[in-house]
């Protein structure tokens, strides 16, 4: 079964510059969700979208954005990286329930 | 206090025992997830439930929604068991409210 794609797996950048997250969702999954998780901590809910509109917003930073397109995948757009930002980003997909994508780890250096 | 709590945070086990963890929420739901997580490494879904009790392999998962209580039972563990098991729990669509995780630690 088609699961819950995320790229890239990994990604390095420098601070200061900018990252783009992409996630797949399930077909006919018309929900994404979108986590953070940094070393050592809890995920922490990010940001939703259902239908291409945002449906949730939870802890994201200003220098973040998304949205989701009409092929419902997902993008998640990061500016002026910090140190701080370096953590596994993982999305989710949902019709009625959630399923998980594997997670992008970003490292900022 | 937590809308998610789960117990133990840490718990080592010898090769063969038998593991439970607990997870105890106090939020309406429509569905509890247990995850896994080893060390550097992506969420994998190992059950979601919204009643009774479900199985894996070795794995055993159970919920009573009337006591808000669900656990995650490993049978006969082995070392490759160990990793982060984390309780969420979600209501339809909404954003999934994560526990703080159980590291567990199977030895040979």
């Amino acid at each position: 079964a088609a699961g819950v794609i995320q790229s890239p797996r990994h990604l390095i950048k420098e601070k200061r510059e900018t990252a783009t997250l992409k996630c797949y969702p399930i077909p006919r999954h018309d929900t994404v969700y979108w986590y953070q998780q940094g070393p050592g901590q809890d995920p922490q809910f990010l940001i939703s979208f259902y239908e291409k509109m945002q449906s949730d917003k939870g802890s994201i930073p200003d220098r973040f954005s998304a949205q989701q397109f009409s092929d419902y995948h997902s993008e998640l757009n990061m500016s002026s990286l910090e140190l701080g930002d370096s953590a596994l980003y993982f999305c989710a997909s949902s019709k009625n329930e959630q399923f998980f994508g594997p997670g992008t780890r970003l490292t900022v250096l | 206090k937590n809308e998610v709590e789960q117990s133990p945070q840490n718990l080592t086990a010898q090769e063969g025992e038998f593991i439970t963890i607990n997870c105890s929420y106090s939020v309406g739901i429509s569905a509890l997830h247990w995850l896994q997580q080893h060390p550097g490494g992506g969420i994998v879904s190992l059950f979601m439930l919204s009643s009774g009790k479900k199985k894996h392999g070795r794995l055993i998962a159970t919920i009573n929604i009337q006591e808000k209580h669900s656990s995650l039972h490993i049978t006969a563990s082995h070392p490759r068991d160990s990793a982060v098991y984390i309780c969420a729990v979600g209501r339809g669509t909404d954003k999934l409210i994560f526990g703080t995780g159980t590291r567990l630690q199977v030895f040979p």
